[in-house]
């Protein structure tokens, strides 16, 4: 079955940086944009990041563009996000979604399926 | 960006009675082109990911009750749940992918 499955969270000092991975199996990755969304403790929902299904197209949010480089290796399913200068107020659970649809680019999708998420505490 | 406004922020509703559910967005989610609106709502438990309910505003997922229903055009949506049961009580969002995706702050559905 389909299923994403992030890892690279932790405690993490402020100024620190991380990579996030969302591992992919079930479905064809490299046939599919991905995305990365957050939520901090106890809040709604913060659209990160997308990037096409070659590759080719990034777009970010504008809260977080020039800190966060999301991208993909194909060969290995794998999704990333490389998160730099971490502040307190990044703290959250991160989650990778995938489009549902095959061979689109943008963000003009909804999210299908999730991840469970990996979270992310920044804190001296 | 687009800014999704949910109301409201939480409600409480007896098993098997229904469950309104406002979003607005400060734009037209409509797309031209396609005359579809860009709007999906989904449903999230504690502990739990974020699932799709419904996309293209009106739309079901397979797999998702038809208790719940989504309805709307333009700016003003509704998320409906009728004959509310226990297993529905979580919170819900609705999100445009119209421009950068966004999500409403989220509504949250107790069982009274």
């Amino acid at each position: 079955q389909v299923q994403l499955v992030e890892s690279g969270g932790g405690v993490v000092q402020p100024g620190t940086s991380l990579r996030l991975s969302c591992a992919a199996s079930g479905f064809t990755f490299s046939s599919y944009s991905m995305h990365w969304v957050r939520q901090a403790p106890g809040k709604g929902l913060e659209w990160l990041a997308v990037i096409s299904y070659d590759g080719i197209n990034k777009y970010y949010a504008d809260s977080v563009k020039g800190r966060f480089t999301v991208s993909r290796d194909n060969s290995n399913d794998t999704l990333y996000l490389q998160v730099n200068s971490l502040r307190p107020d990044d703290t959250a659970i991160y989650y990778c979604a995938r489009v549902p649809i095959t061979m689109v680019r943008g963000a003009a999708y909804w999210f299908d399926p999730w991840g469970q998420g990996t979270l992310v505490i920044v804190s001296s | 960006d687009i800014v999704m406004t949910q109301s409201p922020d939480s409600l409480a509703v007896s098993l098997g009675e229904r469950a309104t559910i406002n979003c607005k967005s400060s734009q037209s989610v409509l797309y031209s082109s396609n005359k579809k609106n860009h709007l999906a709502w989904y449903q999230q438990k504690p502990g739990q990911p974020p699932k799709v309910l419904i996309y293209w505003a009106s739309t079901r997922e397979s797999g998702v009750p038809d208790r719940f229903s989504g309805s709307g055009s333009g700016t003003d949506f509704t998320l409906t749940i009728s004959n509310l049961q226990a297993e529905d009580g979580a919170v819900y969002y609705c999100q445009q992918y119209y421009s950068t995706p966004t999500f409403g702050q989220g509504t949250k559905v107790e069982i009274k």
